[in-house]
């Protein structure tokens, strides 16, 4: 079955470290976002990529790092910049850009970031 | 800017019970609206969503909602709970075609009694 893969599970990171969280999708979709999520806030999006080595910042991308060289993947690097990174992270994918109806529909099981 | 606002932080019914769960949203046009679950430690999956046509929606899990201009409102509804639905829910507004335009409410928490 197609789907969106996000690993690891959970993640620690230590002070003044980079971490990578993987997303790798198998929907053939074009456009790939990366959301943080915490309590009481709902989603916020980081990044989203449209196309292949395309990508654009969103509300709360300061901190945070993406690239997008392969249309299946769409990695995420929490920087040692980013003061508060312990959240949960998601990643979703949607269809062909110029399809009205492309909204993030689909999304991983998501990767939960502590710091020790 | 769009925005969404679900006023209940958390709600509370008895397995069996009817259900409906609030969201508001602002935005300047026609919008598109979604409604997804999140079980504990998962993603979140599409229950519903509506675009335009027919402003009741019917989704999976036997959920359906109502979009009402007037009030600006997408509630969720379900004419009998199950203790399966007992999960986070999420109300989503978006408009145009990229997903930079997407925006979440904060969630409802819903917890069903036995």
């Amino acid at each position: 079955d197609g789907g969106i893969t996000q690993s690891p599970k959970y993640l620690f990171r230590k002070e003044g470290q980079n971490v990578t969280l993987s997303c790798e999708q198998n929907l053939n979709h074009d456009a790939m976002y990366w959301y943080r999520q915490d309590p009481g806030q709902g989603l916020r999006l980081i990044y989203y990529s449209q196309i292949v080595n395309d990508f654009q910042k969103g509300d709360i991308a300061e901190g945070y790092s993406v690239s997008r060289e392969k249309k299946e993947s769409f990695p995420l690097t929490v920087t040692s910049a980013q003061k508060n990174p312990t959240a949960f992270y998601l990643c979703a994918s949607s269809g062909p850009v110029t399809d009205y109806s492309n909204q993030p529909q689909h999304f991983g099981d998501g990767t939960r970031l502590s710091i020790l | 800017a769009q925005s969404v606002t679900q006023p209940d932080i958390h709600i509370t019914v008895s397995e069996g019970a009817s259900l409906e769960l609030r969201c508001n949203y602002s935005y300047g046009a026609t919008p598109y609206l979604f409604w997804y679950v999140q079980s504990p430690g998962q993603g979140l999956q599409l229950l519903l969503k509506y675009f335009s046509g027919d402003t009741l929606v019917q989704g999976i899990k036997g959920f359906e909602a109502e979009f009402k201009r007037s009030q600006s409102s997408f509630n969720l509804r379900k004419p009998s709970v199950h203790w399966s639905d007992a999960a986070e829910y999420f109300c989503a507004v978006g408009a145009g075609n990229y997903g930079q335009n997407f925006v979440f409410g904060p969630g409802t928490r819903l917890s069903v009694l036995p």
